[in-house]
């Protein structure tokens, strides 16, 4: 199966480090891409690839690739990383596919 | 500057049809693939299918295979996601994406579009 599975939900004290899980069997051969989104607003991807960080994400964002789990962590979490985080992986079949979204909630 | 924008917001009945619109500037359009994204009304992303500007090769999630149709017009750089016959279970927004590549070589969505809202109702 190529579905990527996610905690619905997770917080973090403010300034604390949180890490985000994304479950799958394609993640054997596949380095997950890891996108934010913010309500209203289209997402964004904070990393890709091996432990990649676009232009302009910061490095408070930080992942990990073991076996069939991917991993998302926030170091030092703001108020402005509230939102909702989706992984990404192509499978054996070319597809694109995205997990089931977790949402970070900063106290 | 990549942009990607896309046509605005859409109100249709059940059964009508519909033709939305990326369209992509300050890159080299041929050489990318472009991928159609719904998100239902508070719900999760979902990948619909993805096309290559170059060919036209078309690839879509079982999910979505028979449901729409993905293409582009290369004259205009621009790629389109259709319904012949739209259901009220269409309504979401669709977001399009270009896939890029990282600097290890790994494939990700690197510019999204804004979004369309399709509502669907009688």
């Amino acid at each position: 199966s190529s579905e990527l599975t996610q905690d619905p939900a997770v917080s973090v004290a403010l300034g604390q480090t949180v890490t985000i899980t994304c479950h799958g069997d394609s993640l054997r051969s596949c380095y997950a891409s890891w996108y934010q989104q913010k309500p209203r607003q289209a997402p964004v991807c904070v990393l890709s690839g091996e432990n990649n960080r676009p232009l302009g994400i910061s490095d408070r964002f930080s992942g990990s690739n073991s076996g069939t789990t991917a991993s998302l962590t926030i170091t030092g979490a703001q108020a402005a990383d509230e939102a909702d985080y989706y992984c990404n992986c192509r499978d054996s079949s070319g597809f694109y596919v995205f997990g089931s979204g977790t949402r970070v909630t900063v106290l | 500057e990549v942009q990607l924008v896309q046509s605005g917001a859409a109100v249709r009945e059940p059964g009508d049809s519909l033709k939305i619109s990326c369209k992509g500037s300050g890159y080299s359009f041929s050489s990318h693939w472009i991928a159609w994204v719904r998100q239902m009304p508070g719900k999760g992303l979902e990948w619909m299918g993805i096309i290559f500007f170059g060919d036209s090769e078309t690839r879509y999630s079982p999910s979505f295979q028979g449901q729409v149709t993905i293409s582009v017009d290369k004259s205009l750089n621009t790629a389109y996601l259709q319904w012949s016959s739209l259901k009220a279970s269409d309504t979401a927004m669709y977001y399009c994406a270009r896939l890029g590549t990282d600097s290890s070589n790994w494939s990700y969505f690197d510019y999204w579009g804004q979004g369309t809202l399709v509502a669907v109702s009688s």
